[in-house]
């Protein structure tokens, strides 16, 4: 069965610092892989999502992933935070229709 | 476009009663599923509903159940509510592709057992 590891349930970054979020995956089958945000109290909105077309995916808000096979990972990154990325972030990857989240990771955004 | 509207918003139940949440998905959106966010487990997926056909199925008990009708339209009921069972329920819908193109949230029930 598939799953994901966020690794890291907190980070902080200062405004205009780069923001990398860390996610590595197990999957028996090339997988589907997708980034969503949470702000409070809110449900979770798409951020960007890889389907084998290219391991370079950018999304919405200035987000992108690179999707590495050799290291299982998808990590997503922004080149430089605002105060509006605050949130909580999840990883999540999809086999046969069935979608696994991580953990998450809660975004904080200094000034 | 409307997005995935869920009601209601927040619930306040008590122990031993029951409770049904609903869930509108995007118009032509076929699939609809479920997802329980808790602080502690994080998100656990329900249930999925295809075309009325329950297609998959997560680990939770019995006392979780959920339809969907004709017009994509779906509801969760849980029975002999617990303590425990207090969670945003996330209801997510997609094309009849289902997860593999991703899922599109409601804002969410904040059910409170008390």
């Amino acid at each position: 069965a598939q799953s994901v590891t966020q690794l890291g349930s907190h980070v902080s970054v200062s405004e205009g610092a780069l923001v990398l979020l860390r996610c590595n995956y197990s999957s028996s089958v090339p997988p589907y892989l997708f980034w969503y945000v949470q702000y409070p109290n809110q449900g979770l909105q798409l951020l960007l999502k890889y389907t084998s077309a290219a391991t370079l995916v950018k999304g919405i808000n200035g987000f992108e992933a690179e999707f590495k096979k050799s290291e299982t990972s998808f990590h997503l990154t922004k080149p430089s935070a605002h105060m509006s990325d605050a949130a909580e972030y999840f990883c999540a990857v999809v086999n046969n229709n069935d979608m696994r989240f991580g953990a998450g990771t809660r975004l904080t955004v200094k000034p | 476009k409307a997005g995935v509207t869920q009601t209601p918003r927040y619930l306040i139940k008590t122990r031993g009663q029951q409770v049904t949440l609903s869930c509108s998905p995007i118009s032509g959106h076929r699939s609809v599923s479920w997802y329980q966010q808790t602080p502690g487990q994080g998100l656990q997926f329900l249930f999925e509903y295809f075309s009325e056909t329950q297609r998959n199925k997560g680990n939770f008990p019995g006392r979780f159940s959920g339809r969907q009708f004709s017009n994509s339209r779906s509801e969760m009921n849980v029975s002999t509510l617990e303590l425990g069972d207090s969670a945003l329920y996330l209801c997510a819908s997609s094309t009849g592709q289902g997860a593999n193109y991703g899922y599109t949230f409601g804002s969410g029930t904040r059910l409170t057992v008390v």
